[in-house]
């Protein structure tokens, strides 16, 4: 079965770090590009951060870029992101994702793991 | 960065009844659309991609349809538990999200 497992996920104080990890099974994680995508309680889906195959390229969102760092260990077959002066607007459900192939649609997500920032 | 705007934000029908669902992207996008359904406490899955191709395992009363900037997702006949958020995602460059449609029964 393809699968996709988050943790790492839990309460920050603003300013605080983390890291999350995504476990993958069921696939050739090095064949594929992985994603995160968040969620903030009540609201929509946000597309966070991306890494290719090999990992040797990354992409951020706008909101994470220069505090989020994505990376992979295909060696592990685990996604991670690393997160840095977390805020509170960073509060959601973050979800790995894999691509169907380079530059498509996300056909595999996880359950999501839940990271709270509060004082 | 591509804007994706989905309309209407909540659609309230019964069962057996079709519902459509739009999105609009601020550019044109060819026709690299994804449909995702949500359900409360879990992850999205997708329906459709490349704006009209049901993902594996996905029913037929699910179709998707458009290119460029408008496109539709119309269910038929739905059943109960096709009732969800549904979000509508462009990878043409990059990716981004639409804000989501909840299907709600009337």
């Amino acid at each position: 079965e393809v699968q996709l497992v988050e943790s790492g996920g839990h309460l920050v104080q603003p300013g605080g770090s983390l890291r999350l990890s995504c476990a993958a099974s069921g696939f050739t994680f090095s064949s594929y590009g992985v994603h995160w995508v968040r969620q903030a309680p009540g609201k929509g889906l946000e597309y966070v951060s991306s890494i290719s195959r090999t990992g040797e390229y990354t992409y951020y969102a706008n909101s994470v870029r220069g505090r989020f760092t994505i990376s992979r260990d295909n060696s592990k077959n685990t996604l991670y992101l690393q997160m840095e002066w977390v805020r509170s607007e960073d509060m959601a459900v973050y979800y790995c994702a894999k691509e169907r192939g380079e530059a498509d649609a996300f056909d595999v997500w996880g359950q999501g793991t839940m990271v709270s920032v509060s004082a | 960065e591509i804007v994706v705007t989905q309309s209407p934000a909540t659609l309230s029908l019964s069962p057996g009844e079709g519902a459509t669902l739009s999105c609009r992207a601020s550019q044109s996008i060819n026709t690299k659309l994804a449909w995702y359904q949500q359900k409360p406490g879990q992850g999205p899955r997708l329906l459709i991609y490349g704006a009209s191709t049901r993902a594996t395992g996905i029913p037929a009363r699910f179709s998707g349809s458009g290119s460029g900037t408008e496109f539709t997702l119309t269910i038929s006949g739905l059943q109960s538990e096709d009732f969800a958020v549904y979000y509508c995602q462009q990878y043409y460059h990059w990716y981004t999200f639409g804000q989501g449609t909840k299907l709600e029964i009337k």
